[in-house]
């Protein structure tokens, strides 16, 4: 039973345009949601984070917006850039077990100069 | 600078050995995880310890064992009954609240 997904593979972007990369998630529990960036062969690297209390968060060229009602949260990249090719994992905690995280996927962003 | 060490990078075992992963973190985490990677797959947890002397089975323990004596180390040993223990291993850690982790570089095992 997969709790999060991130139903796309893979998305293709020009460089300068909007990345939109999406997730949706199952457990209502969840109120902690977190995207990471992994190149290949590396560990991920943290991103941008999101409290269930919160519907956006903002930190320079990345934005993450949630949507409670439709269990659905979105990373925005603006603008995009080649050196942002990597796969972006959606993960999601819950507060009173935040230790746990329950990852995506993943989603390969291709920037193409 | 702190951080998390994974070693090796790369690691080869044969079948019905058993082998171990090393990992040390300098951050002064108090919890540490382990997550399996496989291509196409998102990370899956294997192991996860929140304090010293404890650690609690994740979604994939199976075949998997885990020790935490010290604060800073959580190394995992891949034994035999691992069925399919080729995967690119992640070790991670956290403060606090929140769950934002940060990982190790990886070990990449193949049995051959």
């Amino acid at each position: 039973d997969q709790q999060v997904k991130q139903n796309s593979p893979s998305l293709s972007v020009q460089e300068g345009r909007i990345s939109i990369l999406n997730c949706d998630y199952t457990n209502s529990m969840f109120d902690y949601f977190l995207w990471y960036k992994k190149y290949p062969a590396e560990g991920p690297t943290f991103l941008i984070s999101i409290s269930s209390i919160k519907d956006k968060n903002e930190d320079g060229r990345f934005t993450v917006f949630l949507n409670k009602s439709a269990k659905h949260l979105s990373l925005h990249i603006v603008p995009s850039q080649p050196g942002d090719s990597a796969v972006y994992f959606c993960a999601a905690s819950v507060g009173g077990s935040n230790y746990k995280l329950t990852f995506g996927k993943g989603t390969l962003l291709t920037v193409n100069p | 600078d702190g951080g998390i060490t994974q070693s090796p990078k790369y690691l080869f075992r044969k079948e019905g050995q058993n082998v171990t992963l090393s990992c040390e973190q300098n951050l002064n985490h108090d919890a540490m995880y382990w997550y399996r990677q496989d291509p196409g797959q998102g990370l899956r947890l294997i192991y996860y310890s929140q304090i010293v002397n404890d650690f609690q089975k994740g979604d994939i323990a199976e075949g998997y064992s885990v020790s935490r004596e010290k604060k800073e180390s959580f190394p995992l040993t891949v034994t035999s009954a691992q069925k399919n223990p080729t995967a690119f291993y992640l070790c991670a850690s956290t403060k606090g609240t929140g769950g934002k982790a940060f990982f190790g570089q990886g070990t990449r095992l193949t049995v051959v």
